[in-house]
């Protein structure tokens, strides 16, 4: 049963502090995905990773950064954390997409609620 | 980049009736298509998924089509009881792009006992 788990289901911060989301998966997924999520405006997509070391910004990458040092772990970074940064954040992972038939499901975490005060 | 739009943003409906949530893509290079049930409180779940090659595919309750030419998809839920309420998710997928999906804006499906 593939497990993607978050380090904090609640989380709150003040404006200009570093801010530390990590996720850590068990099934050996070469890709792993960091979204937020915010009411009206779906998954929205901050960075992802298909390899170690290996990052890709996504379709919000600004006020963000991450890092993978283990394959198994993935860490989002906000530098300076602002107001505008509260929202629900997703760790998601999967394998490395194929063009054969069968499943290229992301199994996501059960998310981090963060509040930026 | 990929765009897709979804709609409707809210459905409700009467148990037993059936739902269709639909969506377009812009990117004629997506070739996988799945589908995600949020429900309140938890983290999203792949439900049902189809690739390029295949127009429709079915599991029990639920399907999906996909209309290439036209760039859109749908899904549609039978019957549907008062468990499928939640948010739905549609997304779409280029092959070659390591699996990123981007994803609609999602459908708050409401079942009405």
């Amino acid at each position: 049963d593939v497990k993607v788990t978050q380090s904090s289901r609640y989380l709150v911060k003040r404006t200009g502090e570093k801010v530390f989301l990590e996720c850590v998966q068990d099934m050996d997924h070469e890709n792993m995905f960091w979204y937020r999520q915010d009411p009206g405006l779906g998954l929205r997509l901050i960075y992802f990773s298909y390899d170690v070391k290996m990052k890709e910004k996504g379709d919000i990458p600004e006020g963000y950064s991450v890092s993978r040092e283990k394959k198994e772990r993935f860490s989002l970074i906000l530098e300076s954390a602002s107001t505008n940064q509260t929202s629900m954040y997703l760790c998601a992972s999967s394998f490395i997409m194929t063009l054969l038939a069968g499943r290229n499901e992301q199994f996501f975490g059960p998310g981090t609620r963060l509040t930026v005060l | 980049g990929e765009n897709v739009e979804q709609h409707p943003s809210t459905l409700s409906v009467q148990e037993g009736d059936s739902a269709v949530i639909k969506c377009t893509y812009s990117d004629s290079a997506s070739n996988y298509f799945p589908w995600y049930k949020q429900e309140l409180g938890k983290r999203p779940q792949l439900i049902i998924d189809i690739r390029s090659n295949v127009g429709e595919k079915k599991d029990q309750r639920i399907a999906v089509t996909l209309n290439k030419t036209a760039k859109h998809f749908s899904l549609h839920i039978t019957e549907t009881q008062p468990e499928d309420s939640a948010v739905y998710f549609c997304a779409a997928s280029i092959g070659t792009n390591a699996g990123k999906s981007t994803f609609g804006d999602g459908t708050t499906l409401t079942v009405k006992p």
